[in-house]
């Protein structure tokens, strides 16, 4: 499994861009990259996965440059209620279901 | 369509005893994993059922074990409860055991004293 690492913590303002890095240098070739939310007491959301490129939902955007080896996650205009640990996670969705989670990045939006 | 849940949302326990978390996945998937997730860490996988079978295991002891009944809910068992298995114990339930996407439950606190 890659190991990822992604900053500890992040603070910014209520309508700002978050954009939290995840570096995962030893990617292999069929590892996806996918993120979660948690807030807390609560078990982690699933927001985005992706391979390659750039991928755009409802809540956040995913940009993964042509080496693979880092990834970023795009919050646009957060709110309050974002403030929650982000995970990232890198294997091979059609076999590595036994992921388990890093410390994550606390994000903290504040009015 | 009915989420993930789980049961009991807290308990306290000593230490050397035994506890049985309940888990019921979500309408339709047939698939359940458990995770522990210790204050200010990320989950760690403890392991996974498949259709009543376990398929696949993290680096947890024997004396956490488990089980997935006919209609894919499932109990998390854990023996000789030791101080640092304090920790919120989360079920995640996916329509299949890889390249799905896993939806969590609130999980279960339990405080080991």
């Amino acid at each position: 499994l890659a190991k990822t690492t992604q900053p500890i913590s992040m603070d910014s303002y209520e309508g700002q861009e978050v954009n939290i890095t995840c570096s995962h240098n030893n990617i292999a070739t069929n590892d996806y990259i996918t993120w979660y939310q948690q807030f807390p007491s609560q078990g982690p959301r699933f927001i985005i996965q992706g391979y390659k490129t750039k991928v755009t939902n409802e809540v956040a955007s995913l940009f993964i440059p042509a080496d693979r080896k880092s990834s970023t996650l795009s919050l646009p205009r957060v709110s309050l209620s974002d403030t929650a640990v982000y995970y990232c996670l890198v294997g091979d969705a059609f076999n590595d279901y036994k992921l388990s989670f890093g410390a994550g990045t606390t994000v903290t939006v504040r009015a | 369509e009915t989420g993930v849940t789980q049961s009991p949302t807290h308990l306290i326990k000593t230490r050397g005893q035994q506890v049985t978390l309940r888990c019921s996945s979500q309408s339709g998937h047939n698939t359940v994993s458990w995770y522990q997730q210790a204050l200010g860490q990320g989950p760690q996988f403890i392991f996974q059922y498949y259709r009543e079978e376990e398929n696949g295991r993290g680096n947890f002891p024997p004396r956490f074990s488990g089980l997935q009944f006919p209609n894919y809910s499932s109990e998390l068992n854990v023996n000789a409860l030791e101080l640092d298995d304090s920790a919120l114990y989360l079920c995640a339930s996916s329509l299949n055991p890889a390249g799905e996407t896993q939806y969590f439950g609130p999980g279960t606190r339990l405080l080991v004293l």
